[in-house]
């Protein structure tokens, strides 16, 4: 149980285009979902809180126009990185946690590598 | 606010050998304890975790960690380490229903 996936797992795409990114929970319900970014040899970094029906919270320094998050159902998140460019290069993973489970605890994607070129 | 500190970012070691993983936090109210593990290209997994109760907490893959409050640490062990263990490891703290807060990540080789 607690199973989450992403999709896709890779994606490349040129600079200046959007690029969306899927999280689902497959067996539970999330009623918070959690986004993350992760540079080579570094930890993670959150970069925004979102709740189901609700605008996504954003951490310090996280371009709310850039990373568009959506939270639209309690199995489905997704982040839209915009007008990509090379620095937005990155392991995207996402978490979410059951509504009807121990809330302290995070289930994670297995992640989502993009490339700008 | 919380912060975790894995004082290192590389341990080598060879197979068969015990290994210990260190973590240390700081928070000024009671906390939540995980340790993950990432293998290469993939997302994370959980290794144990400690909420409340016994001090001695047992996770998967043969790994456990011992919370202890005076000395604020969550340092992960195990007896005897394999190939498949190589991976990186990352201790994280929450406090309540807050966020995560992770460190930065321990990569442990295992060399035959």
């Amino acid at each position: 149980g607690a199973v989450v996936s992403q999709h896709p797992s890779w994606v490349i795409c040129k600079s200046g285009t959007s690029v969306k990114i899927e999280c689902r929970s497959l067996d539970f319900q999330a009623t918070t979902m959690f986004w993350y970014r992760q540079f080579p040899k570094q930890s993670l970094m959150l970069m925004a809180t979102s709740n189901e029906g609700s605008k996504a919270t954003y951490e310090q320094g996280v371009e709310k126009d850039k990373f568009l998050i959506n939270h639209a159902s309690l199995t489905l998140s997704t982040l839209t990185v915009t007008s990509a460019h090379p620095e937005d290069s990155s392991f995207y993973i996402c978490s979410a946690r059951d509504g009807g489970q121990e809330i302290y605890e995070q289930y994670f994607g297995p992640g989502t590598r993009l490339t700008v070129t | 606010a919380q912060s975790v500190t894995q004082l290192d970012s590389q341990v080598p070691v060879f197979e068969e050998a015990p290994v210990e993983l260190r973590c240390n936090y700081s928070s000024s109210v009671s906390v939540y304890l995980f340790w993950y593990v990432q293998y290469p290209n993939q997302g994370l997994q959980l290794l144990l975790k400690y909420l409340s109760g016994s001090t001695l907490v047992k996770g998967i893959n043969g790994f456990e960690a011992e919370f202890n409050k005076s000395q604020t640490s969550f340092h992960l062990r195990k007896p005897s380490v394999h190939i498949s263990d190589t991976a990186e490891y990352f201790c994280a703290v929450s406090e309540g229903y807050s966020t995560l807060t992770f460190g930065k990540g321990t990569m442990l080789l295992v060399s035959p």
